[in-house]
């Protein structure tokens, strides 16, 4: 069974720090894995694909498939990164619906304070 | 550019009333997905359609049905209300096949139900 873990359910840092939000996943194959935003009562948004490799709002993410981790890292928080992150992921590439339902984490709920 | 679009965006039920949740995509896309996002409990799957036609179940469906009788339109619906679905309901929608396969997915604004 596919499973995404985030060990944090809060996380607060002030502004201008480094940032890191946790994600582990369980998964027997080559998963694709996501990070998602949800700023206060708004709709999620995609932030980051591990297959792309980007850097998104100063945002970066690497694949760790030995230690199956997907941390989101960013070197300098700003008070706009307030909001809830959610890491997902989903299975590999090809025909089917069942190779992209997405399982969530539980989300970390990020404040940064001025 | 409306994306996914889903209505209403607040409803107030009694245990026992039944209501119908729609959402709508104009990206042509073939997947839709229904989840429920609850305080500590992330997002969870309760039904999904990978075309016109055709509905599977997720993680939570039961107290749950859906329908996909045209490919931009997915809805969700409760027949008799439970305190237990008081929740915010996001609708997804995701592309089938091509190149554009690992985009994600696009979320609708989401539904806030409350049964009382």
């Amino acid at each position: 069974a596919q499973r995404v873990t985030q060990p944090e359910k809060l996380l607060s840092v002030f502004k201008g720090a480094p940032v890191e939000l946790k994600c582990n996943y369980s998964y027997s194959g080559s998963p694709e894995l996501f990070w998602y935003v949800q700023y206060s009562r708004q709709r999620l948004q995609l932030l980051l694909r591990h297959i792309s490799r980007e850097s998104i709002k100063g945002f970066t993410a690497d694949l760790n498939k030995g230690e199956t981790s997907f941390h989101l890292k960013k070197p300098f928080a700003q008070e706009e990164d307030s909001a809830m992150y959610y890491c997902a992921l989903s299975g590999p590439r090809g025909r089917g619906g069942s190779n992209y339902k997405l399982t969530f984490g539980k989300g970390t709920l990020l404040t940064v304070n001025p | 550019n409306a994306g996914v679009t889903q209505t209403p965006k607040f409803r107030v039920l009694k245990t026992g009333q039944s209501m119908t949740l729609l959402c709508a995509q104009d990206m042509n896309h073939e997947y839709m997905y229904w989840y429920r996002q609850d305080p500590g409990m992330g997002l969870r799957l309760i039904h999904y359609s990978v075309g016109e036609g055709t509905t599977a179940k997720g993680e939570v469906p039961d107290g749950y049905n859906v329908s996909r009788l045209k490919k931009q339109n997915f809805l969700l619906g409760l027949e008799s209300a439970a305190p237990s679905q008081t929740s915010v309901y996001f609708c997804a929608s995701s592309p089938g096949t091509g190149r554009f396969l690992n985009y994600g997915y696009t979320f609708g604004s989401g539904t806030r139900l409350t049964v009382v």
